[in-house]
Formats: structure tokens, C-alpha cells, sequence
């Protein structure tokens, strides 16, 4: 049983334009999310994080949405660059157990 | 900035040989992971560590996997022996203990088993 899902196995964007990344979970006690971006050969960068008391974080270019009402988030980064092009994960956690269960990830290509 | 340090960074074994993975989380994080990625696929977690404790290794295959962390600081995974199916990149990730404390990963150890 996948928990949480990345329905998007890749997704192309012109450069300078907004990528979005979605990501979608069924437990319900989740509620702690963070999105990894990870580069061939290297293990996972921690991009940002958002907690089950805010539905939005924004960090420099990378602003991450959540609504818990659609058991849904959204990772927006805007102005797409060629460097962003990855492999990007969502992961949750909840209930303090400090156990992140991550999607199957969607592969992000900005093209210049 | 301080980093998971996990060797080898390559591995390839043959089939029924054991292997070990060698992890040194960031200092002063209590909780250790251990994550299995197949490619195309999600992190998967085998077990989690708080400090020398295990917390969670529900979805570790028992019969040939073994993690341990006797002093609470660098962990070690092994595999014996090693099934073809195994092969796969083996992430190791840190984290402080408390909420909003995210995961820093290592660059993983690439098995191949052959």
C-alpha cells in the first residue's frame, strides 16, 4: 500500500517558466512533509518542509503547498533552472515517529 | 557544512557472499536510518535508530539482513548472503530528535550483485 504518491513520473519545463511537482498521501495522521531533490549518483538534498499547521513555505524560489483537506501538497519553484533538473521526492511523516515514508519521486527536466 | 559519511560508495558482490555497509551520521544526531532505493523507486526504509536502539525494522528482511549501532554513533549494515534481488543504492540518513528535524542522506553505497 503506496502512502504516498507521486502520480508524475517526469515533467519537462522551459527555463525561467514555474515547475510543480505534486504529491499525494492517505494517512490521515501524517503531518509533517519534506521534499528532496537528488542528482544521479548522490543521495537526497533536503529542499524545504512544511508542518500540518501551516498550507504554505515559501524558501527562496521553492514554495511548498499543502492542503489537508485533499491530502495533497505541491512543491512550486519559480523560476525553473536548468540545474533543477532532478529527481525530486515528497516524504511524510506523523504521529512522532520520526519515520518518513517516501513517494516514488517524478523526475523534473528544465530545458534552456 | 557537515555531512553522512557512508563507504564503500560502490559495491559488487556475487550472489550468496556477505557484504557490509559502514554509515557516520552528522554529529549529535540521535536518530539513524537506513533506506534501500531501487532504481526508479522511492526510499524504502529497512530500519531506523535511536541512538543504539532499534525503533523500527518492520520492513527489514531478518533472515539475511542484519543493522547494528552498538555505541549509538557510526551503524553498520550487512547482507548475508546476498540475493540477486539486492541489488539496489543503500542511502543512509541522520536527523535530530524532534519534530521539523529533516533527514540529511549520505551519497549511499551502489550494491550489485551478480
Amino acid at each position: 500500500d503506496q502512502q504516498v504518491k507521486q502520480n508524475s513520473p517526469s515533467l519537462s519545463v522551459q527555463e525561467g517558466r514555474i515547475s510543480i511537482l505534486n504529491c499525494d498521501y492517505t494517512n490521515s495522521m501524517f503531518d509533517y512533509f519534506l521534499w528532496y531533490k537528488k542528482y544521479p549518483a548522490e543521495g537526497p538534498t533536503f529542499l524545504i518542509s512544511i508542518s500540518s499547521i501551516k498550507d504554505k513555505n515559501e524558501d527562496g524560489r521553492f514554495t511548498v503547498f499543502l492542503n489537508k483537506s485533499a491530502k495533497h501538497l505541491s512543491l512550486h519553484i519559480v523560476p525553473s533552472q536548468p540545474g533543477d533538473s532532478a529527481v525530486y521526492f515528497c516524504a511524510a511523516s506523523g504521529a512522532g515517529t520520526y519515520k518518513y515514508i517516501f513517494g516514488t519521486g517524478t523526475r523534473l527536466k528544465v530545458l534552456a | 557544512e557537515a555531512e553522512v559519511a557512508q563507504s564503500p560508495r560502490y559495491k559488487i558482490t556475487e550472489k550468496s557472499q556477505a557484504v557490509a555497509f559502514w554509515c557516520d551520521p552528522i554529529s549529535g544526531h540521535a536518530t539513524l536510518y537506513w533506506y534501500r532505493q531501487i532504481l526508479g523507486q522511492g526510499p524504502e526504509l529497512l530500519v531506523q535508530f535511536q541512538d543504539e536502539s532499534v525503533v523500527d525494522d518492520s520492513q527489514l528482511p531478518k533472515d539475511r539482513f542484519s543493522a547494528e549501532r552498538l555505541k549509538g554513533v557510526d551503524s553498520t549494515l550487512k547482507i548475508q548472503p546476498a540475493e540477486l534481488g539486492d541489488s539496489a543504492m543503500y542511502l543512509c540518513a541522520s536527523s535530530y530528535v524532534n519534530t521539523g528535524s529533516p533527514l540529511h542522506f549520505g551519497n549511499g553505497t551502489r550494491l550489485t550483485v551478480t
